[in-house]
């Protein structure tokens, strides 16, 4: 069964603090991983999308890595306004194409 | 501002009453999605249309349902609502339904309140 696991559930780092988001996966086939910001009660944005084992993107103080297992969020000097739960979501091969959406990791960065 | 626009942002009604939900998607894209989101619960998606068509289905209960005009929008009715109802509803696009998967992008939700 396709499933995707992200850790720690939350985080709390102090400013400049860098650390990295785990979103581990088993799917079979992987199509697509996607990394997503929620704040509370607004839709989520979208971060990055990662294709294939090695791939790296980076956005600002984002950058996002894949492997054949799991996809790491890496949060280099964090600002407060960085505090938001991060969603990670992959799609395979079978399940017709829907989206398999981890729990999120909420993040406190603390000025 | 993802492009993606919702009505209304908030509703609040009965248990047993009935409403809709509205969704229009970003400009070009193709493809609608619907998830609902509870406040212990990660993003469930709920179905999936593609160019009017419905495409795909998750845990959907069959007091709801959705579809898609012509003009792209779409609408989630949700009928004989219970207290368990009460979530955030949000609707994602993309562009359509090719080989690679397409990025969906999220609107700023509806916040539903079943009393």
């Amino acid at each position: 069964e396709d499933q995707v696991t992200q850790s720690p559930e939350a985080l709390r780092l102090q400013e400049g603090e860098s650390s990295s988001l785990n979103c581990s996966y088993t799917v079979s086939g992987l199509r697509g991983l996607f990394w997503y910001r929620q704040d509370p009660g607004k839709g989520p944005e979208f971060l990055f999308t990662l294709y294939s084992a090695g791939e790296e993107k980076e956005k600002e103080r984002l950058k996002a890595t894949l492997t054949k297992k799991e996809s790491f969020l890496h949060i280099t000097a964090p600002k407060p306004e960085d505090s938001a739960t991060y969603l990670c979501a992959v799609v395979g091969a079978g399940n017709n194409r829907k989206l398999i959406w981890g729990l999120g990791t909420s993040l406190a960065v603390n000025p | 501002d993802s492009g993606v626009t919702q009505t209304p942002k908030h509703l609040i009604t009965a248990t047993g009453q009935r409403v809709t939900l509205r969704c229009s998607p970003r400009s070009g894209d193709l493809s609608v999605y619907w998830y609902q989101q509870s406040l212990d619960q990660g993003l469930q998606f709920l179905i999936q249309y593609y160019n009017g068509e419905e495409r795909a289905k998750g845990n959907i209960l069959e007091r709801f349902s959705a579809q898609q005009f012509p003009d792209l929008h779409s609408e989630l009715n949700l009928s004989s609502l219970e207290l368990g109802d009460s979530a955030l509803y949000f609707c994602a696009s993309s562009v359509g339904w090719g080989d690679r998967q397409e990025t969906q992008y999220f609107g700023p939700g509806t916040r539903l309140l079943v009393l």
